[in-house]
């Protein structure tokens, strides 16, 4: 089945320092990306939608300048957490619209601590 | 705007014991709903997509049907491994809105 593998799955880091996580695509191309937190016992909220190619679309309240999303090729999509502070610590999950059927999978999620 | 709702928060069972989790949603132009099964520190694991009142899916223990205003998972004789949070998610024309979630716990 189609496969999203998202990396890494666990980071802590020191506020202020940036974190990178990427979300790739291994078995099926993905014109459509999307970014999603998720609190604890929370629903996940979407963050922003990327499409290859093109500068993402961020939801009302999520700052572009600090959750930076490229969107470089058909299978990868990065998220850059800058200057990461404790409020930012969360589960973030990416998706990706397989461009054939329309589905959409997820990767496994990246717990991010900030210290 | 978009929303969903799923009822009820928490349920426990007993191993064997049959029940159903709702997802109530308003959404313009539904392009599809989808079930998803979390397990605890992981990602969402996809179940069914539903496109249109009147369609069911089923997958093993699950079954999951569809009406204009609300979806029903059904669980038949859930086992401790069917343990997890359920969520119910809604395509409309621009986004994916989730609801947060079933917390389903079977117990032996």
């Amino acid at each position: 089945g189609a496969v999203v593998s998202q990396h890494p799955s666990r980071v802590i880091c020191k506020s202020g320092t940036s974190v990178k996580i990427e979300c790739r695509s291994l078995d099926f191309q993905a014109t459509t990306m999307f970014w999603y937190r998720q609190f604890p016992k929370q629903s996940l909220m979407l963050m922003a939608t990327s499409n290859e190619g093109s500068k993402a679309t961020y939801e009302q309240g999520v700052e572009k300048d600090k959750f930076l999303i490229n969107h470089a090729s058909l299978t990868l999509s990065t998220l850059t957490v800058t200057s990461a502070h404790p409020e930012d610590s969360s589960f973030y999950i990416c998706s990706a619209k397989n461009r054939v059927n329309e589905k959409l999978f997820f990767g496994s999620g990246t717990q991010l601590s900030v210290l | 705007e978009d929303q969903v709702t799923q009822s009820p928060e928490a349920l426990r069972l007993q191993e064997g014991e049959s029940s159903s989790l709702n997802c109530s949603y308003t959404v313009s132009g539904l392009r599809g709903l989808f079930w998803y099964r979390q397990d605890p520190g992981k990602g969402p694991e996809f179940l069914f997509t539903l496109y249109s009142a009147g369609e069911e899916k089923e997958k093993e223990r699950l079954k999951a049907t569809l009406t204009k205003k609300e979806s029903f998972l059904h669980i038949t004789a859930p086992k401790p491994e069917d343990s997890a949070t359920y969520l119910c998610a809604v395509s409309g024309y621009s986004t994916l809105t989730f609801g947060k979630g079933t917390m389903l716990l079977v117990s032996p």
